[in-house]
């Protein structure tokens, strides 16, 4: 049973470009959240996808963006980046399940200089 | 708006009993997580509690007072593998949508 897999697992970007991080939900999951989490700190959530429908969003600008595709994998864009977008960014998905577990994949670690 | 507190760093020693305390202030509760996280790594469900009282599950258990907004995780028989980040995390929002984090407790296990 694949977890949750997100891609690619480092990244390098200069400031101002843009950047896509890919998520694969574990299997039987449908809904993907994203998180961001900077160094010494907690995750924090940026916005949830089901149904193909961003369903709820964190304070996070409009530069940040994504996307779910029919099969629940989905994308995160950030556009114009900052030196502060530097973080380690995680994917988390979940099922039907009542425990609204979530869990997550092993993150895209992305520094921009 | 969600505020979520959780000291910032503990150590116990190998064998011994630590519990790591979250309060916090939300909207819209749907339940607390527990997520242990090594560094480099992603986070690991530890726990859930919905209700009020204690959850085990083995060396761990979770403890839950809604009307107080208070939480806590207790490890037992510390072990040297235990050292790592413990994120304590509320769920909120229509269907259970968003989990709110706080800044993690670094636990440091030593001999």
């Amino acid at each position: 049973d694949a977890g949750v897999t997100q891609s690619p697992t480092h990244l390098i970007k200069t400031r101002g470009q843009q950047v896509t991080l890919r998520c694969s939900p574990k299997s039987g999951h449908d809904t993907v959240s994203w998180y961001q989490q900077a160094l010494g700190q907690g995750p924090q959530f940026i916005f949830q996808y089901y149904e193909e429908e961003e369903r709820q969003r964190g304070n996070f600008p409009d530069r940040f963006s994504g996307h779910q595709f029919p099969n629940y994998s989905s994308e995160l864009n950030v556009n114009a980046l900052l030196l502060g977008d530097s973080a380690l960014y995680l994917c988390a998905s979940r099922g039907k399940s009542v425990s609204y577990e979530q869990y997550f994949g092993p993150g895209t670690r992305l520094t921009v200089t | 708006g969600q505020n979520i507190d959780q000291p910032t760093e503990m150590t116990a020693t190998e064998g011994a009993i630590v519990q790591i305390n979250c309060t916090y202030q939300t909207s819209g509760f749907n339940g607390l997580f527990w997520y242990q996280q090594h560094a480099g790594e992603a986070p690991t469900f530890l726990s859930y509690n919905v209700l009020d009282g204690l959850e085990e599950k083995g060396r761990f258990s979770s403890f839950l007072s809604r009307s107080k907004g208070y939480s806590y995780l207790l490890l037992k028989e510390l072990q040297m593998k235990d050292s790592a980040s413990y994120l304590c995390a509320v769920l909120s929002g229509g269907g259970g949508n968003k989990l709110t984090f706080g800044t993690g407790t670094q636990l440091k296990v030593e001999l």
